[in-house]
């Protein structure tokens, strides 16, 4: 079955230390996305790429970095920068970027912890 | 800029009721317009769309009219069930010039519950 995968599920982190979150899909998209939720919000955009090898920030990009490097991956790595990481991390990709009426489909999510 | 607004939660419903979860819009340009739904522990699927103004997008007894000109898009539901129990996002995506790069403009998500 053709989806996105986001590993792992859960994932816990001391503070200083960085740590990185995986995202696959295997729908032969060109546009990928990263969100971040937390409770009562909507989604906010930290990162997406439109094509392999680029990529660009979103609305909340600081304290995080991504690398574009397969069509299929696209890796989000949260800092020891980020002030407050603990969140639900999204990932989503969509045929190709430019275009308002394409649909984004979701992986299950990341719920990342810092302790 | 864009912005969506929804309807403050949670709602709390019965089986079998009506649901209305208002969503209203700010857009520079012509946005598509979106409702997902995350159920728990989950990642959002797309429920419906619309792409043009008085388009009405449905799926799974849920509709919502595309109005350009009272910029909303109010989701709603003749009759709920208990697994209708979710958050739902209103989401525009605005293609400027083509140069949109997909991003979509969340809501605040609406929680729902229905009870039996």
């Amino acid at each position: 079955d053709g989806g996105i995968t986001q590993s792992p599920k859960y994932l816990f982190r001391k503070e200083g230390q960085n740590v990185t979150l995986s995202c696959e899909q295997n729908l032969n998209h060109d546009a990928m996305y990263w969100y971040r939720q937390d409770p009562g919000q909507g989604l906010r955009l930290i990162y997406y790429s439109q094509i392999v090898n680029d990529f660009q920030k979103g609305d909340i990009a600081e304290g995080y970095s991504v690398s574009r490097e397969k069509k299929e991956s696209f890796p989000l790595t949260v800092t020891s920068a980020q002030k407050n990481p603990t969140a639900f991390y999204l990932c989503a990709s969509s045929t190709h970027a430019a275009g308002a009426n394409n649909e984004q489909f979701f992986g299950p999510g990341t719920r990342l912890t810092v302790l | 800029g864009n912005s969506v607004t929804q309807m403050e939660g949670p709602v709390t419903l019965s089986e079998e009721a009506f649901l209305t979860i208002n969503c209203t819009y700010t857009a520079t340009g012509y946005p598509s317009l979106f409702w997902y739904v995350q159920y728990p522990g989950e990642g959002l699927q797309l429920l419906l769309k619309a792409t043009k103004a008085d388009d009405k997008g449905s799926n799974k007894g849920f509709e919502a009219t595309y109005r350009k000109e009272t910029t909303s898009f109010h989701l709603e539901k003749g009759s709920v069930q208990v697994s209708d129990s979710a958050v739902y996002f209103c989401a525009l995506n605005v293609n400027a010039g083509g140069t949109s790069y997909g991003k979509l403009t969340f809501g605040q998500g609406t929680i729902l519950t229905v009870h039996p």
